[in-house]
């Protein structure tokens, strides 16, 4: 059974660039959050999405959004990046989404490094 | 708003020993409370997930604790191995699949 997939592995860009991180969970579930992850402020959340749907939403600028596909693909996007967007996004996916009722499985993350 | 703590932030023993990872957390309505290890420049691998309804998960040598009511949890290692060194990283959900993670505890197990 695959487990979660985050594409690219690693990227570099420049300020004021955008970026699209993807996410393809384990077959058959259908709730995808993302994480960013940094050396200050540790793993914070981002959002969640669920049936294509943002469920959840964290405490991070409009120029982070997402979106989920039917096959329940995801993608983040971040716009006019800056030096602190610097981070490993982690990606994790569950069933239903059921509050508490699943464990959570995290990808590899995307390691993005602003310039 | 929930804050998870974690202490010590690093750790380093020698191989064989038992050692506590210590979690606290600041609302005591929870789902559930995760213990996950992160390796350097890797995802997260989930260690034990405890409901709140329980009060300690075992998966091998490693046995973790959950005391909502103080806001406290406790990872447990017994016979560590240098393959054990790691960071852990504990996660409380509140809801709507948003965990709060600590910031996590470096542990070094050397040989």
């Amino acid at each position: 059974k695959a487990g979660v997939t985050q594409t690219p592995r690693y990227l570099i860009k420049t300020r004021g660039q955008q970026v699209t991180l993807s996410c393809s969970p384990i077959s058959g579930h259908r709730s995808v959050s993302w994480y960013q992850q940094t050396p200050g402020q540790g793993l914070q959340f981002l959002f969640e999405y669920f049936s294509e749907t943002q469920r959840n939403k964290g405490n991070f600028p409009g120029r982070f959004s997402g979106r989920q596909f039917s096959n329940s693909r995801s993608e983040m996007n971040v716009s006019t990046l800056e030096l602190g967007d610097s981070a490993l996004y982690l990606c994790a996916s569950s069933m239903d989404g059921i509050s508490g009722a699943n464990v959570l499985t995290f990808g590899a993350g995307s390691r993005l490094t602003v310039l | 708003k929930q804050e998870v703590t974690q202490i010590p932030a690093a750790l380093s023993v020698p191989e064989g020993e038992n050692l506590v990872l210590n979690c606290s957390f600041t609302d005591s309505a929870i789902y559930n409370l995760q213990w996950f290890r992160q390796d350097p420049g890797k995802g997260l691998t989930s260690l034990l997930l405890i409901q709140s309804s329980q009060r300690e998960q075992t998966s091998g040598r490693l046995n973790a604790s959950l005391d909502k009511s103080s806001g406290r949890s406790t990872l447990y290692i017994a016979a560590s191995q240098p393959g054990d060194s790691a960071t852990y990283l504990c996660a409380v959900d509140g809801g709507s699949e948003k965990l709060v993670f600590g910031k996590g505890t470096k542990l070094t197990v050397n040989p």
